[in-house]
């Protein structure tokens, strides 16, 4: 199985900053690597596909890049609404993996 | 519009089995794999095994072989998982979650469905 690792798994931050969580691959993914925010009591919400593209309706502010091994999130100008839990998952194989996830607060 | 309708919470006791729907609305349901998460509280996601509703073909993580079973009723675009033997690791949240062949992401999740194992 592909493992994915998350980091950092918690991480706090201020109102209109920018933070980048990253997430790591046990093996080549390509670009097979999807971001998701869970919001405390709800579904998981889908941000990015392929490392890199932005799923509709997702504000800009969100972004995503990395290939083969390594891959980042990024969330600029950090807003309240954006207090969640972020989870990485692989496509490239079967069984699809998870990463850790990482929970964001504001500071 | 995409939706995945899941049944409420099952409070289930210990050696029971308990079989979750997933009710698609929106789309054609054949065009897409139905995948099915696991999330136990406070902890991370993990993937549980998908269905080809077109032919019923099935791709188990082996950690949940032998403890899910994933059907489909194309009648009533409902997709289902068994689990069976259950135990209080089985107690969770349990999703239904779209992806597609050459499209391995979720874009669209059920509500989910508590699960609890408790005598």
């Amino acid at each position: 199985d592909i493992q994915m690792n998350q980091s950092p798994s918690s991480l706090s931050a201020s109102l209109g900053d920018t933070i980048t969580i990253t997430c790591h691959a046990s093996q080549n993914i390509n670009v097979w690597l999807s971001w998701y925010q869970q919001k405390p009591g709800n579904i998981p919400k889908l941000l990015i596909y392929k490392a890199s593209n932005l799923h509709t309706g997702v504000p800009s502010r969100f972004s995503g890049s990395g290939s083969g091994t390594g891959f980042t999130l990024t969330i600029s100008s950090l807003q309240p609404e954006d207090i969640a839990t972020y989870y990485c998952q692989q496509g490239q194989s079967y069984p699809r993996t998870f990463g850790g996830g990482t929970k964001l607060e504001i500071k | 519009e995409v939706l995945l309708q899941q049944s409420g919470p099952e409070l289930v006791k210990p050696g029971a089995s308990v079989k979750i729907p997933c009710k698609a609305s929106g789309y054609t349901f054949t065009d897409y794999n139905m995948d099915w998460v696991k999330q136990s509280h406070g902890k991370s996601l993990e993937w549980i095994g998908d269905i080809n509703p077109n032919n019923g073909g099935t791709i188990y993580n082996q950690k949940f072989k032998g403890k899910a079973t994933l059907t489909v009723d194309k009648s009533s675009s409902t997709a289902y998982m068994e689990l069976r033997s259950l135990t209080s690791e089985d107690t969770a949240v349990y999703y239904c979650a779209r992806s597609k062949y050459g499209n391995p992401w979720f874009a669209y999740w059920g509500q989910g469905t508590l699960v609890t194992v408790s005598a």
